[in-house]
């Protein structure tokens, strides 16, 4: 079973908006990060954010981290349609292996 | 360059039949890495191999699936039997190291995938 759950699954935006998606998980985790699927496509890993951090950015990305909720936030500002791909977190847990546990993904989508 | 691959990218069998799917890592990459994503969901972690070791197979959903990496390089997931619901796209990552709670975090690096249909 999955660790995390997204929200929104599907959203719809213009190109020049930001886009906001959230991740919440369940057990403690030693990092958070986040990965982009183009369709067909393998996964990219765009940022990771640590359990003792509250906020990172990377270029047009701003990630946030609240342990006391279990959530996490991908902020993308100024998208662009090339930003069009599913979105997933994915958490490492306090185990022997660096496996993910991925969330269930949203889907976004930015019109020209 | 040279990143993960994995062939074949499309593979459709008949229920019942064995399959053998392939994952060529990223060269001197010591983790490796097997996920399972059905249609509309996210990865779902398989099996861990450190080197040729296989450290954590506890992803593995049934005794008909089983993977090796026998020279610590290239890596095969075999599934027996194939039923429908093992229907997905195979993910293969590899990284560098083996992260250590220090917090050295060794990215993971995603293959295509493999298209599995059952039929």
């Amino acid at each position: 079973s999955q660790q995390g759950e997204e929200d929104p699954q599907a959203l719809s935006i213009q190109e020049g908006e930001n886009a906001t998606m959230n991740c919440s998980y369940k057990t403690s985790i030693n990092n958070l990060q986040w990965y982009r699927q183009n369709s067909g496509r393998g996964l990219v890993h765009l940022i990771l954010i640590r359990s003792n951090e509250r906020e990172k950015h990377s270029g047009r990305l701003r990630v946030t981290l609240d342990t006391s909720k279990k959530s996490s936030s991908l902020l993308i500002t100024a998208s662009r349609a090339a930003d069009t791909a599913s979105y997933f977190c994915a958490s490492t847990v306090l185990t022997n292996t660096d496996k993910l546990i991925f969330g269930t993904g949203t889907r976004l989508q930015v019109f020209p | 360059g040279a990143g993960v691959s994995q062939s074949p990218r499309y593979k459709v069998a008949k229920r019942g039949q064995d399959v053998a799917l392939r994952c060529d890592p990223i060269s001197g990459h010591v983790s490796l890495f097997w996920y399972q994503q059905a249609l509309g969901q996210g990865p779902e972690f398989l099996t861990y191999f450190q080197n040729e070791a296989q450290l954590d197979k506890s992803g593995l959903p049934s005794d008909r699936f089983f993977a090796e990496r026998p020279e610590g390089s290239v890596s095969t997931l075999k599934i027996q039997r194939t039923q429908q619901e093992d229907s997905a796209v195979y993910l293969c990552a590899s990284s560098l190291a083996f992260v250590d709670r220090t917090g050295n975090f060794y990215e993971q690096y995603f293959g295509p995938g493999t298209r599995l249909t059952v039929t």
